[in-house]
């Protein structure tokens, strides 16, 4: 166990619908890191918090939000739901105070989305 | 564009066996190296981690070295288990600052089925 949690754990939604995701980093962890997973892709950085405040971007889609909360969860908000938006998302969380990412990020189980 | 290849693709062995994965990349400026293990639909969980000064690293059965002159690292795994069987990823991280912090680029990973 990671200490991370994420929930839920499964989603079925339909196109064009909106969901969240929910993070819980390890205590003690200022920053989140959002990943997506699809079935014929390696891990793809999305986006990054630290202590409330976006720090780093990767292939985010416009349709994708992300904010990281006073208590430190995050929540990954997705929209207009697309087929190829399915795919498993996972959250990690690291314990990095000056900005070096060399510590180590923690995944969650992921939740898995399925759009229909 | 900054990338991570991993060889081979997939890997079978037999209980007990030894062996290696291969992972190439060219982010640069260069960091550290990660090998994490992904157990089917769980999250990833860290292997190793190595700075450019470090050239190997062991963590129980898994061992991995890098190169950082030619960007090659690998993976060793000795006596094989049943539940080596995962997939492995090597993950390369860019010097912190900047807009390259927390962009983790991920290979694609070398599935490995351990048979008894």
């Amino acid at each position: 166990d990671s200490g991370v949690t994420q929930t839920p754990k499964h989603l079925i939604t339909a196109t064009g619908q909106r969901v969240t995701l929910r993070c819980s980093p390890r205590s003690g962890d200022l920053s989140v890191y959002w990943y997506q997973q699809s079935l014929d892709q390696g891990l793809q950085f999305l986006i990054q918090y630290y202590n409330g405040e976006e720090r780093a971007k990767g292939n985010i889609l416009e349709r994708f939000s992300a904010q990281q909360f006073p208590d430190l969860h995050s929540e990954l908000n997705l929209s207009s739901l697309e087929l190829g938006d399915s795919a498993l998302y996972f959250c990690a969380s690291s314990g990095s105070r000056t900005g070096q990412e060399y510590y180590e990020q923690y995944f969650g189980p992921g939740t898995r989305l399925t759009v229909t | 564009k900054n990338q991570v290849e991993q060889s081979p693709q997939s890997l079978i062995i037999l209980e007990g066996k030894n062996c290696t994965l291969q992972c190439n990349y060219t982010v640069s400026p260069f960091s550290n190296l990660r090998w994490y293990k992904q157990d089917t639909g769980r999250g990833p969980v860290s292997l190793t981690i190595m700075t450019f000064s470090e050239n190997t690293k062991s963590n129980g059965r898994y061992t991995a070295t890098l190169d950082a002159d030619t960007k090659q690292s690998s993976l060793h795994i000795t006596a094989s288990q049943l539940s080596d069987s995962a997939s492995y990823i090597c993950v390369v991280s860019p010097r912190a600052g900047g807009t390259s912090y927390g962009k983790l680029t991920f290979g694609q990973g070398t599935i490995l089925t351990v048979h008894p």
